[in-house]
């Protein structure tokens, strides 16, 4: 168990709709990311947040967003949801300082859109 | 475009083999080489590493990074049905304010008894 938690576990929803995905850091950490795995695309760095502050984007479509909230628990969000969203949700967090790339993963989220 | 690709895809070997996962990267700053074991579901932090020549070790698992030839691997020996995994590379860089990881496609190691 890394300490990372992220709720739902899995999630079903129609193309078009909104979802939002939770997760919770270590206690402790102030940076949260968030990635996405799918099956052709590998694991990819979605967005981070450092302390309630955006730092930096990756391949992060418009229709999604993100934020950090005051107790450091983060929410990603996916609207418009299309059949190629699919994938499973990752975030992650990691201590600032030296070892800030020891990234420890939470259990994920299964997003299906149907 | 930063790029990591591990190789093999997939491998297939019997409790007690030695396996040997390859990564090379091609990355503007680079920083430093992570390998992640993924099982069921969340990728688990394995070794970190940031200078060429060192050899990380934990039990049966270590790994080198050799920065003149732009790559990493990871060893296995006496391998075990618990080793069954997906293996992911990643990299990081120097460059702004990001800790982001690059992750390679993965290696899916199965472990026959």
């Amino acid at each position: 168990d890394s300490g990372v938690t992220q709720t739902p576990k899995h999630l079903i929803t129609a193309t078009g709709q909104r979802v939002t995905l939770r997760c919770s850091p270590r206690s402790g950490d102030l940076s949260v990311y968030w990635y996405q795995q799918s099956l052709d695309q590998g694991l990819q760095f979605l967005i981070q947040y450092y302390n309630g502050e955006e730092r930096a984007k990756g391949n992060i479509l418009e229709r999604f967003s993100a934020q950090q909230f005051p107790d450091l628990h983060s929410e990603l969000n996916l609207s418009s949801l299309e059949l190629g969203d699919s994938a499973l949700y990752f975030c992650a967090s990691s201590v600032d300082g030296d070892r800030a790339y020891e990234q420890y993963f939470g259990p994920g989220t299964r997003l299906t859109v149907t | 475009e930063d790029k990591v690709v591990q190789s093999p895809l997939s491998l297939v070997v019997h409790e007690g083999d030695t396996v040997t996962l390859n990564c090379s990267y091609e990355v503007t700053n680079f920083r430093s080489l992570l390998w992640y074991k993924q099982e069921k579901k969340a990728p688990t932090f394995l070794f970190m590493l940031t200078s060429s020549g060192i050899e990380k070790k934990s039990g049966r698992l270590s790994s080198i990074l050799d920065k003149k030839e732009l790559f990493s691997i990871l060893n296995i020996t006496a391998t075990q049905t618990g080793d069954s995994a997906i293996y992911l590379c990643a990299v990081t860089n120097y460059g702004g304010a990001t800790n982001k990881l690059i992750f390679g496609t993965g290696t899916l190691l199965a472990v026959q008894p």
